[in-house]
């Protein structure tokens, strides 16, 4: 079946400016997770999706970050105003159930603010 | 707080054994998670011990001690194709099963 899909693959944009980061889930996983990987270092946790629940929004690094999950299913990453230490990969994941013990990664959204 | 730690290279000849350590201070613990990340790719699921003990998959295992905080992952029959970045990711309870990741290994072969 389809693996975690993730669009743009690619998006440049210029200081100031709003982009969204599309997710699309393995169908049936329930729960979906957003990391962020600067160039070099290990993945920073950013939002948990599971379920119908609150999600845990633990590592969302400003006001600027928010997300959604439409469904339970695809779900979008907006970050307003950019700031050029937002350049980095923006990786979606998700896992069947709440266990998390092995997670589906897509490939990724390159994000570089000029 | 919580955090993890794991050396930031190894270097090893093709054929030869290698071990990852990562080493956790974590509150609700769950399980600990091993992934692969090659170079401009996305990170794959290699392995996961929820229980204290070895887990075994092909030419990977896992190892976890949960009293120590404390787990590796070992590559036999390392070959060329093993260099990548290896990281090992923590999942605990806080509600709800969130995961944190460690910094990485960057892991090369040599022939």
């Amino acid at each position: 079946g389809a693996g975690v899909s993730q669009s743009p693959s690619n998006k440049v944009t210029e200081k100031g400016k709003d982009v969204e980061l599309r997710c699309d889930p393995i169908s049936g996983h329930t729960a979906l997770y957003w990391y962020r990987q600067s160039l070099g270092q290990g993945l920073e946790f950013l939002i948990y999706f599971q379920g119908n629940s609150a999600p845990d929004k633990s590592g969302l690094p400003s006001d600027r970050f928010s997300a959604e999950r439409t469904g339970g299913s695809v779900s979008t990453l907006t970050i307003q105003r950019t700031q050029q230490e937002d350049s980095a990969v923006y990786l979606c994941a998700s896992s069947p159930g709440g266990s998390g013990a092995e997670q589906f990664f897509g490939p990724g959204t390159r994000l570089t603010v000029l | 707080g919580q955090s993890l730690e794991q050396p930031s290279e190894v270097t090893a000849v093709e054929g030869a054994i290698v071990q990852i350590n990562c080493t956790y201070q974590t509150s609700g613990f769950y399980g600990l998670s091993w992934y692969q990340q090659h170079d401009g790719g996305a990170p794959t699921f290699l392995s996961y011990n929820g229980l204290d003990g070895l887990e075994e998959t092909g030419r990977f295992s896992s190892f976890l001690s949960r009293s120590d905080s404390y787990g590796y992952l070992l590559l036999q029959e390392l070959q060329m194709k093993d260099s990548a970045s290896y990281f090992c990711a923590v999942r605990f309870n806080t509600g709800g099963f969130k995961t944190i990741f460690g910094a990485g290994t960057r892991l090369f072969v040599k022939a």
